[in-house]
């Protein structure tokens, strides 16, 4: 069965990075575009980034323009974001997410708390 | 990017009643290849989203049938025929049709 496990999320202050990472299985990762939707503490959802499965289409909302980037690794089934220059308002879950028309697949969540 | 709009934003419920959340967008969700990617979620306290309906009226598998997807074009709805303890949370539609996909804001379910 399809599974999305992510992993990389904690603690650190602003103006530093981290790097989240989402392992896939269950699926022909090639197939399918892959993306980042996060969740602030009482807030809805929101896209992040997301990317396609060959070439390097990406997109990125625009509060994260120039400080995150999305990348895969079609080898290994990962789906990555690299977080720098974080603020306080990046404080949230980020969920990893298949990308198809349908969007049923999505990872549990990691969190991801940046303190001033 | 297409704006999704839900209302209400809190709704409150009574045990064995119908509840009913409207989703509407700015664009038509009507894709080029002819389907429809409205999509409604259920967050439950503490979890992740869960998908409950797919393509504006297909149920998934283990959704209780109490839930029902409705809609066409801009304007969709879901509902729920008799609400139950476990319904409260958040529901949250989103488009898949149109690049951004965009969510709406989130309707509170609560007794």
């Amino acid at each position: 069965q399809v599974q999305l496990v992510e992993s990389g999320g904690g603690l650190v202050k602003a103006g530093g990075s981290l790097r989240l990472s989402c392992a896939a299985s269950g699926f022909t990762f090639t197939n399918y575009y892959m993306g980042w939707v996060r969740q602030a503490p009482g807030k809805g959802l929101e896209w992040v980034s997301y990317i396609s499965h060959r070439d390097p289409t990406t997109y990125y909302t625009d509060s994260v323009k120039g400080r995150f980037t999305i990348s895969r690794d079609n080898a290994k089934n990962s789906l990555y974001l690299q977080m720098n220059s974080l603020r306080t308002e990046d404080t949230a879950v980020f969920y990893c997410v298949r990308v198809d028309g349908d969007y049923g697949y999505w990872g549990q969540g990691t969190l991801v708390t940046v303190s001033s | 990017d297409v704006v999704m709009t839900q209302s209400p934003l809190s709704l409150p419920v009574t045990l064995g009643q119908p509840a009913s959340i409207s989703c509407r967008s700015s664009q038509s969700l009507v894709h080029r290849d002819g389907n429809t990617y409205l999509i409604w979620f259920q967050q439950r306290p503490g979890q992740s989203p869960r998908r409950l309906i797919y393509r504006v009226s297909r149920r998934d598998s283990g959704v209780p049938d109490r839930f029902s997807g409705s809609g066409s074009g801009t304007d969709f709805t879901l509902k729920i025929s008799r609400v139950e303890a476990e319904d409260v949370g958040v529901y949250y539609c989103m488009q898949g049709t149109q690049w951004p996909q965009t969510f709406g804001q989130g309707t509170k379910v609560e007794f």
